[in-house]
């Protein structure tokens, strides 16, 4: 079975400093994991996939996230929070065919200026 | 091109009433998925169609909730016999077949009075 954790229901930070959002995942084989984004009153934008290529996955908006085997996580990261960045953010595993799709409880990520 | 679209935007409806959910993928991709969000939580799998087949629909949380996509593209979510445990919203996405990335509708949101 598959599952994701994400390790925090809140974070806040200061404008300019840097993000950490945590998440763990469970999965019985190689899976495929993605950061979305929800902003208020908008969809959930897709912000950085990995799909077991480079470990260290690139997205928009300045974000990135790394994949670590050993520890299970695919934590989210991003050197310098602007204001627009406060949203909520949902870590997802998917299974091989990519389709029954596991979303956590989502982080709310507050920034202050 | 347009997105993904869904309609109802909001719809209220006294418990023990049926009510349609209709979702417009993007032209052209196979995969639709259906999600249930509550308040607070993150987006809840419920079933997954490739063209007009039901290839998961484990996610269905009951009897009442009838999901079809009968030629391939514009799918219905159908919850019969509303209760107020339904109240949430409900969000369509729509992928190319084997692209891991979902693009999502705006959700309906429906409250069960």
């Amino acid at each position: 079975a598959q599952s994701v954790t994400q390790l925090d229901s809140h974070v806040s930070v200061s404008e300019g400093t840097p993000v950490l959002l945590r998440c763990n995942y469970s999965s019985s084989y190689s899976p495929s994991l993605f950061w979305y984004v929800q902003h208020p009153n908008k969809g959930l934008q897709l912000l950085l996939k990995y799909t077991s290529a480079a470990t260290l996955v690139k997205g928009i908006n300045g974000f990135e996230a790394e994949f670590k085997k050993s520890e299970t996580s695919f934590h989210l990261t991003k050197p310098s929070a602007h204001m627009s960045d406060a949203a909520e953010y949902f870590c997802v595993v998917t299974t091989t065919g990519g389709f029954k799709t596991i979303f956590g409880a989502g982080t709310r990520l507050f920034v202050k200026a | 091109g347009a997105g993904v679209s869904q309609s109802p935007r909001y719809k209220v409806a006294k418990r023990g009433q049926d009510v349609a959910l209709r979702c417009d993928p993007i032209s052209g991709h196979v995969s639709l998925f259906w999600y249930q969000q509550a308040l607070g939580q993150g987006p809840e799998f419920l079933t997954y169609f490739q063209n007009e087949a039901q290839l998961d629909k484990s996610g269905l949380p009951s009897d009442r909730f009838f999901a079809e996509r009968p030629e391939g593209s514009v799918s219905t979510l159908k919850i019969q016999r509303t209760q107020q445990e339904d109240s949430a919203v409900y969000l369509c996405a729509s992928s190319f077949l084997g692209e891991y990335e979902q693009y999502f509708g705006p959700g309906t949101r429906l409250t069960v009075t």
